[in-house]
């Protein structure tokens, strides 16, 4: 069974740095792609960037390059989203998930993440 | 970027009833086009892609259709469970966009 489990919930205050985790199972982790996709509270989804595990090729939004780092250790199954410098506008649920052919088919269960002072 | 439209926005409909949802492309992005539904306090999950195939374990209910710039989701026959979010996602050209979302509730 295909699985992705993220990292659980984190309060962060503006200016911290942050990286979660999302770790597939059940399937051979490094010849699919992995994304991560935000949602804001009450809003709907945004495709954030991908990874490959394989090859480390990496792609992001226009939106959020710069803004984020994506990355992966293969050796663990484990693919991460970080920021070195928090913002209140980055309170969010991120998602990951499987890509197969472009197209998302296994999400992960999605990791909230609350940035106040 | 590709912009995608869903509408309508809300979508009120009796159990048993038909829902269509419709999905416009800003651009043509030929059969590259999945629907996810979400409900509350859930991650999404894969109904359809490659704009007319239904994903592992998607009840015949459910239906795509579509080319180009124009889709279109149809849910034949609206279930207790089948009340939640839909969206529409492109991933014919990066970055990858999805719709806006139309909420499916009860009438």
């Amino acid at each position: 069974e295909v699985q992705l489990v993220q990292s659980g919930a984190e309060v962060k205050k503006p200016g911290e740095s942050l990286k979660i985790s999302c770790q597939g199972s059940g399937y051979n982790f490094i010849t699919y792609w992995i994304a991560w996709v935000r949602q804001m509270p009450g809003e709907g989804l945004e495709w954030m960037g991908i990874i490959y595990p394989g090859g480390s090729d990496i792609r992001y939004s226009p939106s959020f390059q710069g803004q984020v780092t994506i990355s992966v250790d293969k050796s663990i199954t484990t693919a991460y989203l970080q920021w070195a410098s928090l913002k209140a506008s980055d309170t969010a649920v991120y998602y990951c998930a499987r890509v197969v052919d472009k197209c998302i088919d296994h999400w992960g269960q999605g990791t909230l993440v609350t940035v106040s002072s | 970027e590709i912009v995608m439209t869903q509408s309508p926005v809300t979508l009120s409909v009796s159990p048993g009833e038909r829902a269509t949802l419709s999905c416009r492309a800003s651009q043509s992005v030929s059969s590259n086009l999945a629907w996810f539904q979400q409900k509350p306090g859930q991650a999404p999950r894969l109904l359809i892609y490659g704009a007319s195939a239904r994903a592992t374990g998607i009840p015949a209910r459910f239906s795509g259709s579509g080319s180009g710039t124009e889709f279109t989701l149809t849910i034949s026959s609206l279930q207790s469970e089948d009340f939640a979010v839909y969206y529409c996602q492109q991933y014919n050209k990066w970055s990858y966009t999805f719709g806006q979302g139309t909420k499916v509730e009860i009438e």
